[in-house]
């Protein structure tokens, strides 16, 4: 059971478009949810996270948008660049003691053209 | 500072081998885990460990054995390696603090194909 879903599973963008990667949880007792950056052959890095006490977050061109009631959370790529071609997870964690263990979405590989 | 440092960086078994895949880390973080990344499923948590001496299972443990003996090192065992374990393998580290996220720092992977 795919307890994060994300979509779309790829996205082509054109360079200074806006990339949107959409992701919807089932746990509500989830209370963390970061967003992870992939380049090929690298592990995955910390891009930017949120609470669910904000509603949106935002980080030079990244931003979340956090939906509670309807359980879902969104990256937005605003300017989008070559660059920025990767694959992107989303994640969700439950901040307990130690509490860091993550829960991914499938992720979604992202080009940007030019 | 290394950081997360994994060891092999490529590995093709035979079925039935069995191996270790090194993990450790600079950070002196108390938190250390194991995932596995497949095409279309993400990354999913195999074994973490929240301190020396202390491990646990996390989404998909079958097939695998940890130990973690020292704060640095968190290798990961196959005793018996099966294709289903093709896969790449990351280790992740963060200290831990109750109540807050705690950021987790991944390795370069590990890719591993097992015929």
């Amino acid at each position: 059971q795919q307890q994060v879903k994300q979509s779309p599973q790829s996205l082509i963008v054109q360079k200074g478009g806006i990339s949107i990667i959409n992701c919807a949880y089932e746990n509500t007792a989830f209370d963390y949810f970061p967003w992870y950056q992939q380049f090929p052959g690298k592990g995955p890095a910390l891009l930017i996270a949120i609470r669910p006490d904000v509603s949106e977050k935002k980080e030079g061109r990244f931003t979340i948008s956090f939906n509670k009631s309807a359980k879902q959370f969104s990256l937005h790529i605003m300017d989008s660049q070559p660059g920025d071609s990767a694959t992107y997870f989303c994640a969700a964690s439950i901040l307990t003691g130690g509490g860091n263990k993550l829960t991914f979405g499938t992720g979604t590989q992202l080009k940007v053209e030019l | 500072n290394a950081g997360v440092t994994q060891t092999p960086k490529f590995q093709v078994l035979k079925t039935g081998q069995s191996m270790t895949l090194q993990c450790a880390q600079d950070m002196n973080h108390e938190y250390m885990s194991w995932y596995r990344q497949d095409p279309g499923m993400g990354l999913r948590l195999i074994h973490y460990s929240v301190g020396a001496g202390i491990t646990d299972q996390g989404e998909v443990p079958n097939g695998y054995n940890v130990s973690r003996s020292t704060t640095e090192d968190f290798p990961l065992r196959l005793l018996s390696a099966a294709p289903s374990q093709t896969s790449v393998y990351f280790c992740a580290s963060s200290y831990v603090a109750g109540g807050s996220y705690n950021e987790q720092f991944f390795g370069p992977g590990t890719r591993l194909t097992v015929l």
